[in-house]
């Protein structure tokens, strides 16, 4: 596709359960990102994929929160035993690493409710 | 701690007037800075960067200034149209090419007709 897709859209999903969020990024962009706005916040970075790499998790805000890449492309972020704090919009990006600039293209994001 | 600080969460500007983002960050690491706007219902795009080699980049309207001694970036646009009402957030990295980048919370900016 022409931009970076995610999906869904919208979830809405009882407190305790799990969740996956999904993002296809641009073609040819080997590095993959994931950040989250949670209500009158700024960008909070989650996670950061880059080619064969082992991930940068260092954002991730607890062990219920988990991220895989498969085949270099897609990706899914998994959220399990979700709490209300997790409400947020989950924003997914990819960029084409190298001299050329390292401007991130985001996707729409995903927008979580736990109710 | 929030190491990159939008401290105005929303600004009002007449439209042809100039609008004036600013931007405030902690970490003398960070070395590259962007400027991202957002739409509602979308997700963040890419509007203009600088490195810390300079102190001015211009692009069409948009206009970012930084100040590596006081750690302060600006986002100029000259003139503000209806278009440009959208949150604009303020990023910054620790080196052209480093993708890891810190945002700051956004202004929400709104040109009034």
């Amino acid at each position: 596709g022409a931009g970076v897709s995610q999906s869904p859209s919208n979830k809405v999903t009882e407190k305790g359960k799990d969740v996956e969020l999904r993002c296809d990024p641009i073609s040819g962009h080997t590095a993959l990102y994931w950040y989250r706005q949670s209500l009158g916040q700024g960008l909070e970075f989650l996670i950061y994929f880059q080619g064969n790499s082992a991930p940068d998790k260092s954002g991730l805000p607890s062990d219920r929160f988990s991220a895989e890449r498969t085949g270099g492309s897609v990706s899914t972020l998994t959220i399990q035993r979700t709490q209300q704090e997790d409400s947020a919009v989950y924003l997914c990006a990819s960029s084409l690493v190298g001299n050329s600039g390292n401007t991130i293209y985001f996707g729409e994001g995903s927008w979580l409710t736990v109710v | 701690d929030q190491q990159v600080k939008q401290n105005s969460p929303s600004l009002s500007v007449q439209e042809g007037r100039i609008s004036i983002l600013n931007c405030d960050y902690t970490n003398s690491m960070f070395d590259y800075f962007l400027w991202y706007k957002k739409y509602p219902a979308e997700g963040p795009t890419f509007l203009i960067s600088i490195s810390s080699i300079k102190d001015k980049n211009e692009d069409g309207r948009f206009t970012v200034f930084l100040n590596k001694s006081a750690k302060h970036l600006s986002l100029h646009i000259v003139p503000s149209q209806p278009g440009d009402s959208a949150v604009y957030f303020c990023a910054a990295g620790p080196s052209f090419g480093n993708e890891k980048l810190t945002f700051g919370t956004g202004t929400r900016l709104t040109i009034i007709p």
